[in-house]
């Protein structure tokens, strides 16, 4: 069966040290991947986009790797901050090319302790 | 400011009602989206719409519908055949500037508790 699998344990982390998420997917081959961030009772702002063809994308401090082979993104926070506190989610194209449909995982609840 | 607005921000339902839950953006995007999320959980696709006058189930459409009769506005009706309707629904629209790989922009969530 199709799956997108993020841990679901929050992700308790140190101010200044870097936060790595994980969202691995099964039985899709989507041609990209993007990551999200939700605040309690807000809608999801989108962070970043990588393609199948691209390993590594960076935007300040947030880095997203894209392995294919291992159906698997990873997702870092670095110089982590008490405001990067969120959840962060992870979505793919679950119809390759077909359409615009648009499937989450489950989210990764980030906490930064100053 | 452009941008997605639901409406109502909180909606509370007696069991057997149907509900309409309103979306407008401003954004001129063609497709837009319902998800519904449920506590500590991730978001799960209800329906979406690519153009105007069409829309396809996501994977969790029993019990909901919707129209797209203006590319603005794509209410979702929450149906009494929905049955844990209790949850938080996200309505988003997706930017055409990147065609295919463009980001969703979500609207502040509509939360609906049945009584």
């Amino acid at each position: 069966s199709q799956k997108i699998e993020q841990n679901s344990e929050a992700l308790n982390i140190q101010e200044g040290k870097t936060a790595t998420l994980t969202c691995n997917y099964t039985n899709y081959s989507p041609a990209y991947l993007q990551w999200y961030r939700q605040d309690p009772g807000r809608g999801p702002v989108f962070l970043l986009l990588i393609r199948e063809n691209e390993k590594e994308k960076r935007k300040e401090r947030l880095k997203v790797t894209f392995d294919t082979t291992l159906k698997q993104s990873l997702f870092h926070i670095t110089a982590s901050q008490p405001a990067d506190s969120a959840t962060y989610l992870c979505a793919l194209d679950t119809l390759r090319g077909a359409g615009n449909k648009l499937t989450f995982g489950g989210g990764t609840r980030v906490l930064v302790k100053p | 400011d452009g941008g997605i607005t639901q409406s109502p921000k909180y909606l509370f339902r007696k069991e057997g009602q149907n509900v309409t839950l309103s979306c407008e953006q401003n954004l001129n995007h063609d497709a837009m989206y319902w998800y519904r999320q449920d506590p500590g959980q991730g978001l799960r696709l209800i329906y979406y719409s690519q153009i105007v006058n069409d829309f396809q189930k996501g994977d969790i459409a029993e019990g909901y519908s919707v129209s797209r009769e203006k590319k603005e506005s794509f209410p979702l009706t929450v149906t009494s055949a929905q049955k844990n309707p209790t949850a938080f629904y996200l309505c988003a629209s997706k930017s055409p500037d990147r065609g295919y790989f463009g980001e969703l922009f979500f609207g502040e969530g509509s939360r609906l508790t049945v009584l």
